[in-house]
């Protein structure tokens, strides 16, 4: 079991803004400064979409938006587009190792 | 461009060993600690071992730990994993994924990773 707990799944229409949680469920655990998410389309390699909570890569557009509050990560899509379906992974490090969140299903309906 | 591209994977019985690697390119594997991360097709993410840029320092996950090994030759831009002592549940697409560093600042995040190389655990 995943110590970091990620609804199964979320949607939204095009144009929409979503946002998917990532909530620390042990003590050991925290989601304070560096929790970063990813994204994976099916058959592809995951791809770094916010690092350290809130800060954007080179080239990720700028709908995507990170923030946490207590033991609660997000990761927020404004605008949604169709390519913007895939699977979503928030994930921490923590002493030396990461622990990676079960993943959400985002659907663009 | 820079990249990573895992190989060596295969299927093994369970109790074997299998040794996997990444190689790397268009970067300095001495300037980046690096990871393995498996995948269970169809399932999530699951952080296996990370070695320091200068292989001081390794960890693994309790799942592994006492049965697989990383190790890195930057002299040859790899990366590797060796398997011992394989279970059934170790049956994962296994990543290789750097880890960011930005002139030095640290990103605590893979902002890199390879297709991966699939390894099947099965009699």
């Amino acid at each position: 079991q995943s110590a970091l707990t990620q609804p199964a799944s979320v949607s939204g229409s095009p144009g929409q803004s979503i946002t998917i949680s990532c909530t620390a469920t042990s003590s050991d655990v925290g989601v304070y400064n560096y929790v970063s998410w990813y994204q994976q389309h099916p058959d592809k390699a995951p791809k770094l979409m916010i690092y350290e909570v809130t800060n954007r890569p080179l080239g990720v557009s700028n709908r995507f938006s990170g923030s946490n509050s207590g033991n609660t990560a997000s990761l927020t899509i404004s605008g949604l587009q169709a390519e913007d379906e895939a699977d979503y992974y928030c994930a921490s490090y923590t002493s030396g190792s990461w622990v990676f969140g079960g993943g959400t299903k985002l659907t663009v309906l | 461009d820079a990249q990573v591209v895992e190989s060596g994977g295969g299927v093994v019985r369970p109790g074997g060993s299998l040794r996997i690697s990444c190689a790397v390119s268009g970067f300095s594997l001495d300037e980046h600690d690096m990871n393995w991360i498996r995948q269970v097709p169809g399932k999530g993410l699951e952080w296996v071992s990370s070695i320091k840029w200068n292989a001081g320092n390794t960890n693994y996950a309790d799942s592994v730990k006492g049965r697989f090994t990383i190790f890195r030759d930057n002299a040859k831009n790899s990366l590797y994993l060796q398997m011992n002592s394989l279970r059934a549940e170790d049956t994962a697409l296994y990543h290789c994924a750097r880890v960011g560093d930005v002139s030095g600042y640290y990103l605590y995040a893979f902002d890199m990773w390879g297709q991966g190389t699939m390894v099947t655990v099965s009699s």
